[in-house]
């Protein structure tokens, strides 16, 4: 099993530029997530899905979409970034919302916006 | 308001020695869970322990215990025996049962630096 995955590892993006953070899991996962992690910061949550189909917001949504078309990938999409999405961005996933099932987190993708 | 406070930025230990990192947390929700993630230079997020609010005694995992203290809202983190390798950020976070979302809640983390 390869767990969580996140494509790209490493991106320099200029102001406006858009692009797409591609998350999968191979763990049949229902649940979804995207986090960013500012320096001094614990992560917090961008959007979330809870299906196939499905997302929300969550604390941080402004300047982000996005899409759960199939169950094991969760894309997020800067449509014209600004030098404050410079972050790292996790994915995670879990089995359940409930409190006992932990969240496996993706290795992370570090953006960078100029 | 849901919150995890964590209020050690830094700490240091001297290897093998043991270390307590401290987390409180704040929720009206009768039901939740208490996670520790460990996150090295790397850059990767571990997870380390879990506590249920209903769970009647501590958790352990490992070297890894959580000591909980529901009337005070505490949920600290102690490692025995520290290894060099112990060194990274340790983040606390919290996940009410309320709610649909599943989301963890985390603190601003605790950088804990070991000692040869």
């Amino acid at each position: 099993n390869a767990g969580v995955t996140q494509t790209p590892k490493f991106r320099v993006l200029k102001t406006g530029q858009s692009m797409t953070l591609l998350c999968a899991q191979d763990m049949n996962h229902e649940y979804m997530y995207w986090y960013r992690q500012d320096p001094g910061m614990g992560l917090r949550l961008i959007h979330y899905s809870v299906g196939e189909g499905t997302t929300a917001k969550g604390e941080v949504p402004d300047g982000y979409n996005v899409s759960r078309l199939k169950k094991q990938n969760f894309l997020l999409g800067l449509e014209s970034a600004a030098p404050s999405q410079t972050s790292v961005y996790f994915c995670a996933s879990s089995y359940s919302r409930l409190s006992g099932y932990e969240q496996y987190f993706g290795p992370g993708t570090r953006l960078t916006v100029t | 308001a849901q919150k995890i406070t964590q209020t050690q930025p830094g700490m240091f230990v001297q290897e093998k020695e043991a270390v307590t990192l401290d987390c409180t947390y704040d929720t009206s929700d009768p039901s939740y869970g208490l996670f520790w993630y460990k996150q090295p230079s790397s850059g990767e997020m571990i997870f380390l322990i879990y506590q249920g609010s209903y769970d009647q005694q501590n958790a352990t995992e490992g070297r890894y215990s959580l000591n909980f203290q529901k009337a005070r809202k505490s949920a600290n983190l102690v490692i025995s025996a520290s290894q060099l390798g112990d060194s990274a950020m340790y983040f606390c976070a919290m996940r009410p049962y309320g709610g649909s979302q599943g989301n963890l809640i985390f603190g601003k983390g605790t950088k804990l630096s070991v000692k040869p």
